[in-house]
């Protein structure tokens, strides 16, 4: 298996260009998630998805948008960057089992918008 | 809301030394417990987790016993190496929302010297 993986891993885009982050998983998790982490304040939830079809919005949506028309993939659309986008972005993905939600995240797209 | 405080950072140990890196959480449920930790240029990973009352859960050396009546889950290892430098996070998992949302602490980082 290779978990969650994450491309590109490193982008460098100009204010008002538009991106999209791709995310897979191949352990058939129903569950996917978006963070974003910021130096030195943790991780904060952009979107989430319980299943194929199926997103919601997270703490800090504004500017993001997502879709998930299959259960391996979870991409995340930036349509018009701004600076404050500026930070490193986490996919995971976990099956609920019990209430006990381990996650397991990828590797991390680190953007930096100019 | 439910909320998860770590000690700042950032700790910076010799090799051999104990650690402990406080947690305390605010939930308004019976929440699961997690230690997450990153390492340089990667994603998070599963550390360990406990997922009731007086559980301890460890992992690689490192241990933290899930404490109800002080809402605690502090992390500590007996020996630390120069391999344990990495940023870790504390979080626990709301089993009351319709997708296990999971809340993190701000992260602490550790720096282990020889």
């Amino acid at each position: 298996n290779a978990g969650v993986t994450q491309t590109p891993k490193f982008r460098i885009l100009k204010i008002g260009q538009s991106m999209t982050l791709q995310c897979t998983q191949d352990m058939n998790h129903n569950y996917m998630y978006w963070y974003r982490q910021d130096p030195g304040m943790g991780l904060k939830l952009i979107y989430y998805s319980v299943g194929a079809g199926i997103t919601d919005k997270g703490e800090v949506p504004n500017g993001y948008n997502v879709s998930r028309s299959t259960t391996e993939d979870f991409p995340l659309r930036l349509e018009l960057a701004a600076p404050s986008q500026t930070s490193v972005y986490f996919c995971a993905s976990s099956l609920r089992t019990s209430g006990r939600n381990i996650q397991f995240f990828g590797p991390g797209t680190r953007l930096t918008v100019l | 809301g439910d909320s998860v405080t770590q000690m700042e950072g950032p700790v910076t140990l010799s090799e051999e030394a104990f650690l402990t890196i406080n947690c305390t959480y605010t939930a308004t449920g019976y929440p699961s417990l997690f230690w997450y930790v990153q390492y340089p240029g990667e994603g998070l990973q599963l550390l360990l987790k406990a997922t009731k009352a007086d559980d301890k859960g460890s992992n690689k050396g490192f241990e933290a016993t899930y404490r109800k009546e002080t809402t605690s889950f502090h992390l500590e290892k007996g020996s630390v190496q120069v391999s344990d430098s990495a940023v870790y996070f504390c979080a626990l998992s709301d089993r009351g929302t319709s997708y296990d949302k999971v809340i993190f602490g701000p992260g602490t980082s550790l720096s282990v010297i020889p």
